[in-house]
């Protein structure tokens, strides 16, 4: 079974861009959380969907956003990208919103 | 807010026991998770303690104590494959927070 994707791997941009990072769930989870690991820290979190609502987020500014689509895989848009937000985005689902929760690869974004 | 300590750095010998400490202060509670994650890669799930007590799987155990706000993980047998950043994350209903890891070094 395939296990958590996410696109791309990588991502190059220029300060003020706007990025999108998709994420497809395993088969049959419902829920779907973003994190964003800067480099020698913790995955810290940005938001859960399931079911397609947002069930929380977390204390990151209103440049970040997600949906969650009717098969379950989700975006995360990041609008007037900073260098701070250089970082690995990380995407895990689980089957709900309180369970066990597995993680993609995740996509390494370099903001220049 | 949230509080997880855990060390920095830890190295070992390949075949001995490693015990990693986790402590916790959150403003709520309902789990403990431990993750394993090599450079460069995703976090891969190692245990999920929920009840007091030892939770013990293959080389890797984990304990929990939420009177104390204290969980470990133990590895046994360490090999080399073994060195990899391993993080305590504790939850709150949906939402997992992550200490910011312990760097296990296995030596030959």
């Amino acid at each position: 079974d395939a296990g958590v994707t996410q696109s791309p791997t990588h991502l190059i941009k220029t300060r003020g861009q706007q990025v999108t990072l998709r994420c497809s769930p395993i088969s049959g989870h419902k829920s779907v959380s973003w994190y964003q690991q800067v480099l020698g820290q913790g995955p810290q979190f940005i938001f859960q969907y399931y079911e397609k609502e947002e069930r929380g987020r977390g204390n990151f500014p209103d440049r970040f956003s997600a949906r969650q689509f009717p098969n379950y895989s989700s975006e995360l848009n990041v609008n007037a990208l900073l260098l701070g937000d250089s970082a690995l985005y990380l995407c895990a689902s689980s089957l709900g919103y309180r369970d066990i929760q597995y993680f993609g690869a995740g996509t390494r974004l370099s903001v220049l | 807010g949230q509080n997880i300590d855990q060390p920095t750095e830890m190295t070992a010998t390949e075949g001995a026991i490693v015990q990693i400490n986790c402590t916790y202060q959150t403003s709520g509670f309902n789990g403990l998770f431990w993750y394993q994650q090599h450079a460069g890669e995703a976090p891969t799930f190692l245990s999920y303690n929920v009840l007091d007590g030892l939770e013990e799987k293959g080389r890797f155990s984990s304990f929990l104590s939420r009177s104390k706000g204290y969980s470990y993980l133990l590895l046994k047998e360490l090999q080399m494959k073994d060195s990899a950043s391993y993080l305590c994350a504790p939850k709150d209903d949906y939402k997992l927070s992550f200490g910011a890891g312990t760097t296990v070094t296995v030596r030959a």
